[in-house]
């Protein structure tokens, strides 16, 4: 059973439209991240949050937003979706000061497709 | 740069064979190694976090073992089984508690 949910799995929509991937967690974990892969390259980080009211811009750089408002919920916001979006979005959490101890826990993900 | 190379980038191996793959990363500013098991469908799943150079961890059939000297990982799979079929990613924990991920391996066990 997961402990970090991502909706929907799948999402094809044209472009221009404003698309919200959601992502939400029981684990009460204080750090989540958003990662972007596309097919065949690395997972790049490109939000992060270390708690409530508290978010970062990644290392790749994207056109999404975020917020966190509660300690479980971390949405990932397109204003207007592009092709250029098309990709694969991946949620994570962790729990403690370091990763060291426990690495992340990911939710399996939404695949974009915008045409 | 903060750069993770994985190598090979696919790998197809019958039923029984045993296998290995490679996770180079920069050697300065280390925190951890993380090794990670994909599967199609379903979440990435953590299955080794390595701290120490020298560190050898062992979960079933699969170990790993990290030099930080160097900067590389090797993560092996004993008597591959059709279910071992996964993208097995590393990840260069380099603090602040942030991964930098290499592009994974592709391992396909054919029965």
């Amino acid at each position: 059973e997961a402990d970090i949910y991502q909706t929907p799995r799948y999402l094809v929509i044209g472009t221009g439209k404003k698309i919200t991937l959601e992502c939400s967690q029981t684990m009460g974990h204080d750090k989540m991240y958003w990662y972007q892969q596309d097919p065949g390259m690395e997972l790049h980080l490109i939000h992060y949050s270390y708690g409530v009211n508290s978010t970062e811009k990644g290392d790749l750089s994207s056109e999404s937003t975020v917020s966190r408002i509660r300690t479980e919920h971390f949405p990932l916001t397109l204003e207007s979706a592009r092709p250029s979006h098309t990709s694969q979005y991946l949620c994570a959490s962790s729990l403690g000061r370091t990763l060291a101890n426990y690495g992340y826990t990911f939710g399996s993900g939404t695949r974009l497709t915008v045409v | 740069i903060l750069n993770v190379e994985q190598s090979p980038q696919s790998l197809h191996v019958q039923e029984g064979d045993s296998t290995n793959f490679t996770c180079s990363f920069p050697s300065s500013n280390f925190y951890a190694l993380h090794w990670y098991r994909w599967e199609t469908a379903k979440s990435p799943e953590a299955l080794f976090v390595m701290t120490l150079n020298g560190d050898e961890k062992k979960k079933g059939r699969i170990s790993a073992t990290l030099n930080t000297k160097e900067g590389y990982s090797y993560l092996y799979i004993k008597g591959s089984q059709p279910e071992d079929s996964a993208t097995y990613l590393c990840a260069w924990d380099i603090g602040g508690n942030k991964l930098v991920f290499g592009a994974g391996t592709i391992l396909r066990v054919k029965s």
